[in-house]
């Protein structure tokens, strides 16, 4: 139990388009779902926490009307990169929180999706 | 703002030998921490989590020792295996976040 799936794996995409990746928890219902970037022999940095229904919470230096975070239901949350630029190429990793956890020690990562913008 | 290291940053081993991994945190109010397993362009996996009440965890080969206090824990892999080649991440739960350092690269050679 307690799978969490990201589509795409991997994609390339052009300067200045636009891409989305989805998170989704297969087999939970997830309250909370974080948003990670880790650039190559990096350690891996929190972008945002989503809750389901509201607006995500952007950590500092992440611009918002960048990164389009969208989490509509309790078992899915989306990320969207917008005019993506190849300083964007990175690693993305979601982590979803079970719905009845009251700590921070049931996040469920996700398997990445890697983006290279050319 | 809580801080994690890791040391050393790569390791080179023979298959078989024991090995330890630090990971070091600046502020000790923790709820737990995390060590995960994360191989070239994968994902991570969760390796053991110890409790911020708990010394230690052990999983098979693999033992976690968290001593709070000094803001210290220490992967230890006993007998090492090629297929123990990965990068090796340390997180810290705060209140609402993980913290996580860069991890250790291993490779273990046959």
């Amino acid at each position: 139990g307690a799978v969490v799936s990201q589509h795409p794996s991997w994609v390339i995409c052009k300067s200045g388009t636009s891409v989305k990746i989805e998170c989704r928890s297969l087999d939970f219902q997830a309250t909370t779902m974080f948003w990670y970037r880790q650039f190559p022999k990096q350690s891996l940095m929190l972008m945002a926490t989503s809750n389901e229904g509201s607006k995500a919470t952007y950590e500092q230096g992440v611009e918002k009307d960048k990164f389009l975070i969208n989490h509509a239901s309790l078992t899915l949350s989306t990320l969207t990169v917008t005019s993506a630029h190849p300083e964007d190429s990175s690693f993305y990793i979601c982590s979803a929180e079970s719905r009845l956890a009251s700590s921070t020690d049931t996040q469920y990562f996700g398997p990445g999706t890697r983006l290279t913008v050319l | 703002k809580q801080e994690v290291t890791q040391i050393p940053a790569a390791l080179s081993v023979p298959e078989g030998e024991n090995l330890v991994l630090n990971c070091s945190f600046t502020d000790s109010a923790i709820y737990n921490l995390q060590w995960f397993r994360q191989d070239p362009g994968k994902g991570l996996t969760s390796l053991l989590l110890i409790q911020s009440s708990q010394r230690e965890q052990t999983s098979g080969r693999l033992n976690a020792s968290l001593d709070k206090s000094s803001g210290r824990s220490t992967l230890y892999i006993a007998a090492s295996q090629p297929g123990d080649s990965a990068t090796y991440l340390c997180a810290v739960a705060g209140y609402s976040t993980l913290t996580f350092g860069k991890g250790t690269m291993l490779l273990v050679s046959p």
